[in-house]
């Protein structure tokens, strides 16, 4: 996986609660990326990051917030978790030009 | 492990026979395409890329097909195994942020 590690790997939570994945690489790339992947929707970008503390958004960022404070670590943030939000969750960073490699992912339980 | 997707088209194919999976892309700026592969419960593994300037790209039994007149792409798998059975995702590249845009995955089974 690219020295890609995400925690936790399964989570159950309660509707409105806060939630925050953890991406961690060990590669020192300056691109990370947080996808949702859901049936019938394949992977969807969530947001991203292009260095420390530089971040934007992606196609489905309603919900969620991410920060970067170093170069390794990536979080994303579901402030107050809805059931919309049950999905399996992937980080990726790109190694050279747009090829992303992706962590073992997270299952997000939301009930 | 997880479901990747319960509505996916899928290719069955008999062990040994070649396998071909296509993707149509949207965006005619697109100049980077990469094939993934996703087997259950794992996160998308990377198979093989394609810049717009080239038309055909070949890896160890794979071959990756771009044309950009009708923004088409394919796959071709040579002696498809056991472990090929898994979901194929397509993705483009719209822009210089190496965003990508990933295709809704097809479904290769191989039937032994």
């Amino acid at each position: 996986d690219a020295g890609i590690t995400q925690s936790p790997r399964h989570k159950v939570t309660e509707t409105g609660t806060p939630v925050t994945l953890r991406c961690h690489q060990t590669e020192n790339h300056r691109y990370m990326y947080w996808y949702r992947q859901d049936p019938g929707h394949g992977l969807r970008l969530i947001h991203y990051s292009y260095g420390v503390k530089d971040t934007d958004k992606g196609e489905v960022s309603d919900g969620y917030s991410v920060s970067r404070s170093k170069t390794e670590d990536f979080l994303l943030t579901l402030e107050s978790a809805t059931s919309s939000q049950t999905s399996v969750y992937f980080c990726a960073i790109s190694l050279k030009g747009a090829e992303q490699y992706f962590g073992p992912g997270t299952r997000l339980t939301v009930t | 492990g997880e479901s990747v997707g319960l509505h996916l088209p899928t290719l069955s194919v008999q062990e040994g026979d070649n396998s071909i999976i296509n993707c149509a892309y949207s965006n005619s700026a697109s100049d980077y395409f990469i094939w993934y592969k996703q087997e259950s419960g794992k996160g998308p593994q990377f198979i093989i890329d394609i810049r717009s300037n080239m038309d055909k790209r070949q890896g160890q039994r794979v071959t990756v097909l771009l044309n950009k007149t009708v923004k088409h792409l394919s796959l071709q798998i040579a002696a498809t195994q056991p472990g090929d059975s898994a979901v194929y995702f397509c993705a483009e590249n719209e822009d210089s942020s190496y965003k990508l845009i990933f295709g809704s995955g097809t479904r290769l089974l191989v039937r032994p």
